[in-house]
């Protein structure tokens, strides 16, 4: 049974240029989510999609970043322009329903180096 | 503002050990308390969840234990392996949040 599938796994990019990173939930879950992890601020929800639908993006943290789920199996997450302070590994997760009494199963995240 | 304050911030246990990680959170709002493992190079992965209608949930070594009235929950390890060594992340979910704690680097020596 696959899991939540991320890529790429690493990318490197230099300031200014636009990254999208790419998450596929598992097959019938009705949740996503997009996380962000750094050594200073943890793990951090970004935004939160249920039936494709973005139901919270308060973590979003500037108009620079956005996210897309343009079908049950498919996400984005756009930042554009990149900078340096976006570095972080950035995680996706699904989940069958919402947060509460649901496990989230995590991809293996996307390590994001900006130079 | 921390919504959940987790502590130690790193635990070193010999082999055969307890490991204990507690956790204090804020939001009454929470009805849903899971412990999240997480190994480099990989997402967390829900080790352990309880409800706050119990005080305890044990599965195989690992047991929550939970305290309503003082809004705290913990994570005892027995017979800690040294597999078991991995950041672990208590969390706390509110409708459209969810909340992890700053993680506790556990290191099971041999």
């Amino acid at each position: 049974d696959a899991g939540v599938i991320q890529s790429p796994r690493h990318e490197v990019t230099e300031m200014g240029q636009e990254v999208t990173l790419r998450c596929k939930p598992i097959s019938g879950h009705n949740s996503l989510f997009w996380y962000r992890q750094t050594m200073m601020r943890g793990l951090e929800l970004l935004i939160y999609f249920n039936n494709n639908v973005p139901i919270d993006d308060s973590g979003m943290p500037e108009d620079r970043f956005s996210a897309k789920m343009p079908n049950a199996s498919f996400s984005t997450l756009k930042i554009q322009p990149s900078e340096p302070r976006d570095s972080a590994v950035y995680f996706c997760a699904s989940s069958s329903q919402g947060f509460s009494n649901q496990p989230q199963h995590f991809g293996d995240g996307t390590r994001l180096s900006i130079l | 503002q921390q919504q959940v304050k987790q502590s130690p911030q790193s635990l070193i246990v010999q082999k055969g050990g307890i490991s204990i990680i507690n956790c204090a959170y804020e939001n009454t709002a929470f009805d849903y308390f899971p412990w999240y493992q997480q190994f480099p190079g990989k997402g967390p992965a829900l080790l352990i969840a309880i409800r706050p209608d119990v005080s305890e949930k044990k599965e195989g070594r690992f047991t929550i234990s939970f305290n309503k009235s003082a809004k705290q929950f913990s994570l005892h390890i027995m017979d800690s392996q040294p597999g078991d060594s991995a950041t672990y992340f208590c969390a706390g979910p509110t409708g459209n949040q969810f909340y992890f704690g700053t993680g506790t680097s556990l290191t099971v020596i041999p």
